[in-house]
């Protein structure tokens, strides 16, 4: 399974867009990317997942660059609600098995 | 669609005694349940796997005669922390997948203390 690396914490302010960048130098052919968003005593939560280039749903934009060693999570005009730590996750979509990174703690200010 | 719910969501024991949380599905078959312990302000660490009708798969590191996990239904597993610790304290997470799908949904997890 891949190993990621994310920034242990980010800070932004209402409104603003949030970029958080997740590196998986060793991304396998058949791995995923797929992020969780998680608040505190809560289950993760499933935001995107994506294989390559860009994905959009109604919260969230994933892009992936064509060596698919990076992936940026994209949360536009985030609000005080997206204070959480955020999971980027990488692996074989035919395994089940998620292996947690660290996370990203993104702090929202108003 | 896709519901995952765990019982108890809080409970607090007395070292030396034995704990079970269940985690179902409500709206699904679960062909896959997972469990996962969160320390305080650390990441999810998979402790096994369990696929229902077979034994679970235990993480290496984790004793599977001190966490003992029962797939009995397509709807419902079990994890019983046996003579349970104060180290043993922490939130303890499941999540299932549906057939043929394997993403993974999350129950709201269940904070374990041990006086």
């Amino acid at each position: 399974l891949a190993k990621t690396t994310q920034p242990i914490s980010m800070d932004s302010y209402e409104g603003q867009e949030v970029n958080i960048t997740c590196s998986h130098n060793n991304i396998a052919t058949n791995d995923y990317i797929t992020w969780y968003q998680q608040f505190p005593s809560q289950g993760p939560r499933f935001i995107i997942q994506g294989y390559k280039t860009k994905v959009t749903n109604e919260v969230a934009s994933l892009f992936i660059p064509a060596d698919r060693k990076s992936s940026t999570l994209s949360l536009p005009r985030v609000s005080l609600s997206d204070t959480a730590v955020y999971y980027c996750l990488v692996g074989d979509y035919n395994t089940d098995k998620l292996i947690f990174g660290t996370g990203t703690r993104l702090q929202v200010f108003p | 669609g896709a519901v995952v719910s765990q019982h108890p969501s809080r409970v607090i024991c007395k070292s030396g005694t034995s704990v079970k949380i269940e985690c179902r599905s409500l709206d699904f078959q679960a062909t896959t349940m997972f469990w996962y312990r969160q320390f305080p302000k650390q990441s999810l660490m998979l402790m096994a796997t369990s696929n229902e009708g077979s034994k679970a798969t235990y993480e290496q590191g984790v004793e599977k005669d001190k966490f003992l996990i029962n797939h009995a239904s397509l709807t419902l597993s079990t994890l019983t922390v046996t003579s349970a610790h104060p180290e043993d304290s922490s939130f303890y997470i499941c999540s299932a997948t549906k057939d043929g799908d394997n993403e993974q949904f999350f129950g709201p997890g269940t904070r374990l203390t041990v006086l």
